[in-house]
């Protein structure tokens, strides 16, 4: 069974830090990673996407990627209070069909 | 707002009631998927939609669940015969390289 595996966390950061957040996976084939946010009882957001090995940048947020390694991750600098959520990682398994398969999340809280 | 409309948002039904859940995808988005949601885990992949063909189901989708994509625009989920384990939330999600989630329809099952 392919899997995603994610710390359920709770992760907690003081506001201004850096959070990181960390995620495998089992397919080595996997070709396409994703970084969503959810809010409580919303749907989740995607923040980021991510293809080739190394950082991706957007903002506050870096996505790397290690595919040796089977290994993604998200970093949040200057953490804000409205970054406290639970943090997704998904990865497309069928490169044709694109499903995602997610971990089950990290509940991240950022102390003001 | 992604672009992505659910409805209804909030659903609750009796044990053994049927129930049916819409979704409207971005206009230019071809694929439309179905994820479930239960508490504490992430979404689930049920089926999906290339156009008006349904390309692949989980075996999660029991033979109480059907979904359609008329004329490939919106999509309906059906569950018949509801059971309790069926409380969830019902993710839509429409797709060009990356995937765009509606807000959910969130069931409960009395």
């Amino acid at each position: 069974q392919k899997e995603v595996e994610q710390n359920s966390g709770p992760l907690s950061v003081p506001e201004g830090a850096i959070a990181s957040l960390n995620c495998t996976y089992s397919d080595r084939g996997s070709q396409s990673f994703f970084w969503y946010r959810q809010y409580s009882g919303k749907s989740p957001e995607l923040i980021m996407s991510i293809y080739s090995n190394g950082d991706k940048e957007d903002g506050r947020f870096t996505a790397q990627l290690n595919k040796a390694s089977q290994y993604v991750s998200l970093l949040i600098r200057d953490s804000q209070p409205s970054d406290s959520a639970t943090y997704l990682c998904a990865v497309n398994e069928d490169q044709g069909a694109q499903k995602l398969v997610f971990g089950q999340g990290t509940r991240l809280t950022i102390n003001p | 707002d992604t672009g992505v409309s659910q409805d209804p948002r909030h659903k609750i039904t009796k044990r053994g009631q049927n129930v049916t859940f819409r979704c409207d995808p971005i206009s230019e988005h071809n694929r439309l998927y179905w994820y479930r949601q239960t508490l504490g885990q992430g979404p689930e992949f049920l089926t999906y939609f290339q156009n008006e063909a349904q390309l692949e189901k989980s075996r999660l989708l029991s033979d109480r669940f059907s979904a359609e994509r008329p004329k490939g625009s919106f999509s309906t989920l059906e569950i018949q015969r509801t059971e309790q384990g069926d409380s969830a939330m019902y993710l839509c999600a429409s797709s060009g390289r990356t995937q765009y989630f509606g807000p959910g329809t969130r069931l409960l099952v009395l």
